[in-house]
């Protein structure tokens, strides 16, 4: 099946730095790709919907300035979380469509701020 | 609004059958997924089922929909200790295909 790739599966940083996620469609085009984020025991929210070649769409409560979406190609997209702080220490993770109605999902970023 | 409800813990003998349920509140949703989340890893697709039947079968797996109660349930059969993960449902929001509204997850541990 489709696959999707999401580096890096790990990463600490300080606060106050930025960390840039990034989610690539290894061998299918992806025109749209989903951002979630998961906290410790919940479910995935979403964050934002990415288009090639237009603006992310961020969902409410969602500071888009905050959390910097690139979709640049038809196989990446990248999620930067800016000025990280502790409270944003969470497990994002990415998806793409693909044929139909199936979702793929990317192996999960965990993000610790310290 | 859109809300999917599971319950958040199963325990299960290895070699039986596990029932995880799930409710949700879009009648007009037309897929529903159940996804399997691994310690510390991404979400791997376990099956769907378009809104028009009741019910789909893939080797261990059933999935039975009941759509006039919005009633989902995804059924194990001879449990495995590799089935222990966390099982998400998902219907597709109003943003269309793959815009998915999760349920917190049901965290299924299989003991001997």
């Amino acid at each position: 099946g489709a696959v999707v790739s999401q580096h890096p599966s790990r990463v600490i940083c300080k606060s106050g730095t930025s960390v840039k996620i990034e989610c690539r469609s290894l061998d299918f085009q992806a025109t749209t790709m989903f951002w979630y984020r998961q906290f410790p025991k919940q479910s995935l929210m979403l964050m934002a919907t990415s288009n090639e070649g237009s603006k992310a769409t961020y969902e409410q409560g969602v500071e888009k300035d905050k959390f910097l979406i690139n979709h640049a190609s038809l196989t990446l997209s990248t999620l930067t979380v800016t000025s990280a702080h502790p409270e944003d220490s969470s497990f994002y993770i990415c998806s793409a469509p693909g044929r139909a109605a199936e979702a793929f999902f990317g192996q999960g970023t965990r993000l610790t701020v310290v | 609004g859109e809300d999917v409800e599971q319950s958040l813990f199963l325990s299960v003998r290895e070699g039986d059958s596990s029932v995880i349920n799930c409710t949700y509140t879009d009648s007009s949703s037309t897929y529903l997924y159940w996804y399997k989340q691994e310690p510390g890893a991404g979400l791997q697709l376990l099956t769907y089922i378009f809104s028009n039947m009741d019910m789909k079968q893939d080797q261990r797996l059933t999935v039975l929909l009941n759509k006039k109660d919005k009633h989902l349930s995804l059924r194990i059969a001879d449990t495995q200790t590799g089935d222990s993960a966390i099982y998400f449902c998902a219907e597709v929001g109003a943003g269309g295909y793959n815009k998915l509204i999760f349920g917190a997850g049901t965290r299924l541990a299989v003991h001997p």
